[in-house]
C-alpha cells in the first residue's frame, strides 16, 4: 500500500515568517493530495488540497506544490499568524479505492508571536 | 448542516467491556470511515464503508467491527476492549464525484476519546 512520510514533526516560526511542510509517497498511482489542519481538540479540516494534472495551487497565504517526477509535495504558509498554530497533516490517494486516504504523521506547528 | 456528528465525545471503559462509538452525517455522503489517531502516528484507517450495506476493512481492522444499515450512520463496534485500543477515533465521509470515482475531500467528525483501563 501507499506509505507517507511528513517532515518536520515539529517546526516553531516567527509570527510573520514562512513555514513549509514537506511529504513524499510511495504510490506513483496516487492522484490526489489533500492538506488538513488540526486544532486541539478538533477533527481535521481540509485546507487545501492538489490533483495530479497540475503542479501548483494558491489560496490566499497558503500554496501547495506538488512534484509527480519525485513523489512529493509540500505545503507553503506565508505571512503566519498565531491562529496558524495546530497540527497539519499530509495524505495521499489514488482512484477507484473508495476515495481510501494515507496520512502523514502529523507536523506540529507553533507560529511565536 | 450538523456534518458528521460522533457521540460520545469521551468514554472510559475497562479491559474486556464492549462499546459502540456512533457516527452520524447529514450531508448524503455515500462513503464513510472510521479512522484511529494515535500520538506522533497520524490517522490510520480501520474500516470504511463506500455505501449501505457495504464494509471493508482498512490498515488497522483487528479488534473492530462496523457495519452501515443507513447512508447517515456508520457505527464502529468494540467488542473485547484492550489498553491497545486507547486512541482518539475519528469517522470521516466523502462523496465520489458522479461518473468519474474521482477523489473528493474527506470530511471529519471532532472524535470520540477512548481510555481502555
Amino acid at each position: 500500500g501507499e506509505n507517507v512520510e511528513q517532515h518536520p514533526s515539529t517546526l516553531s516560526v516567527q509570527e510573520g515568517d514562512s513555514a513549509v511542510i514537506k511529504c513524499t509517497y510511495s504510490d506513483s498511482a496516487s492522484n490526489y493530495f489533500p492538506w488538513y489542519k488540526q486544532e486541539l481538540g478538533k477533527g481535521p479540516q481540509l485546507i487545501i488540497d492538489i490533483r495530479s494534472n497540475v503542479g501548483e495551487k494558491k489560496d490566499q497565504r497558503i500554496a501547495v506544490t506538488l512534484n509527480k517526477t519525485a513523489k512529493h509535495f509540500s505545503l507553503h504558509i506565508t505571512e503566519t499568524q498565531p491562529e496558524d498554530s495546530a497540527v497539519y497533516f499530509c495524505a495521499a490517494s489514488r482512484k477507484h479505492t473508495g476515495n481510501q486516504f494515507y496520512f502523514g504523521t502529523g507536523t506540529s506547528l507553533t507560529v511565536i508571536p | 448542516n450538523a456534518g458528521v456528528t460522533q457521540t460520545p465525545k469521551f468514554r472510559i471503559l475497562k479491559i474486556g467491556q464492549s462499546m459502540t462509538l456512533q457516527c452520524t452525517q447529514d450531508m448524503n455522503h455515500n462513503y464513510m470511515y472510521w479512522y484511529r489517531q494515535d500520538p506522533g502516528m497520524g490517522l490510520k484507517l480501520i474500516y470504511y464503508s463506500v455505501g449501505a450495506g457495504i464494509t471493508d476493512k482498512g490498515e488497522v481492522p483487528n479488534g473492530y467491527n462496523v457495519s452501515r444499515s443507513t447512508t447517515e450512520d456508520f457505527p464502529l463496534r468494540l467488542e473485547l476492549a484492550a489498553p491497545s485500543q486507547t486512541s482518539v477515533y475519528f469517522c470521516a465521509s466523502s462523496y465520489p464525484h458522479p461518473g468519474t470515482d474521482s477523489n473528493q475531500p474527506q470530511h471529519f467528525g471532532d472524535g470520540t476519546r477512548l481510555s481502555i483501563l
